[in-house]
């Protein structure tokens, strides 16, 4: 049972254009949700969170969007670039207790100069 | 880079055998995870040390152990291996007990059971 499903394998975007990736999660408990940007031979990265009390965060290029009732969240890159061109993995935990990070299996984002 | 360092980047076994897996957390962190991520798969938590002690156990099978030594880093020994094995391990480290926090990977280690 997948409690975090990325349910697009793949996404090719234009350089300069926006990029979205997108999650879904099936666990009302989680809270607390974070991104993560892995390249080919490199641990994952981290890139942004945001917690169930927000519905925005912003890094840059690099926003979040947290959507409790759908249960949906979302990362935009505005403009994406070439380097951003990595797997993107998205997490969710509940924030009180110690459970582990529940990590969904990713997206290959294709930036196309 | 991250500053955490795992060793060794890849290894070859056969089935049945025995290896150990070793990471080292970014100065100043005390809690280690492990995660398993095999093809096509998400990462997978295994256990997480914290400060020398086990705080939490994901799917871990008993054939898989962990330690944390005194100086913070970890092992992770992996016995009576089959080829299902075959995976990237990775080792991330953070700060704090709490796994809701930014955690810090390491650039893995590539497991091969043949």
């Amino acid at each position: 049972d997948q409690q975090v499903k990325q349910n697009s394998p793949s996404l090719s975007v234009q350089e300069g254009r926006i990029s979205i990736l997108n999650c879904d999660y099936t666990n009302s408990m989680f809270d607390y949700f974070l991104w993560y940007k892995k390249y080919p031979a490199e641990g994952p990265t981290f890139l942004i969170s945001i917690s169930s009390i927000k519905d925005k965060n912003e890094d840059g290029r690099f926003t979040v969007f947290l959507n409790k009732s759908a249960k949906h969240l979302s990362l935009h890159i505005v403009p994406s670039q070439p380097g951003d061109s990595a797997v993107y993995f998205c997490a969710a935990s509940p924030i009180s207790g110690n459970t582990p990070l529940v990590f969904g299996k990713g997206t290959r984002l294709s930036v196309i100069a | 880079d991250s500053g955490v360092t795992q060793t060794p980047k890849h290894l070859i076994t056969a089935t049945g055998q025995r290896v150990t897996l070793r990471c080292s957390p970014r100065s100043g962190d005390l809690s280690v995870y492990w995660y398993q991520q095999s093809l096509d798969q998400g990462l997978q938590f295994l256990i997480q040390y914290y400060n020398g002690e086990e705080r939490a156990k994901g799917n871990i099978l008993e054939r898989f152990s962990a330690q944390q030594f005194p100086d913070l880093h970890s092992e992770l020994n992996l016995s009576s291996l089959e080829l299902g094995d075959s995976a990237l391990y990775f080792c991330a480290s953070s700060p704090i007990s709490s796994m809701s926090y930014e955690q810090y990977f390491g650039p893995g280690t590539r497991l091969t059971v043949t």
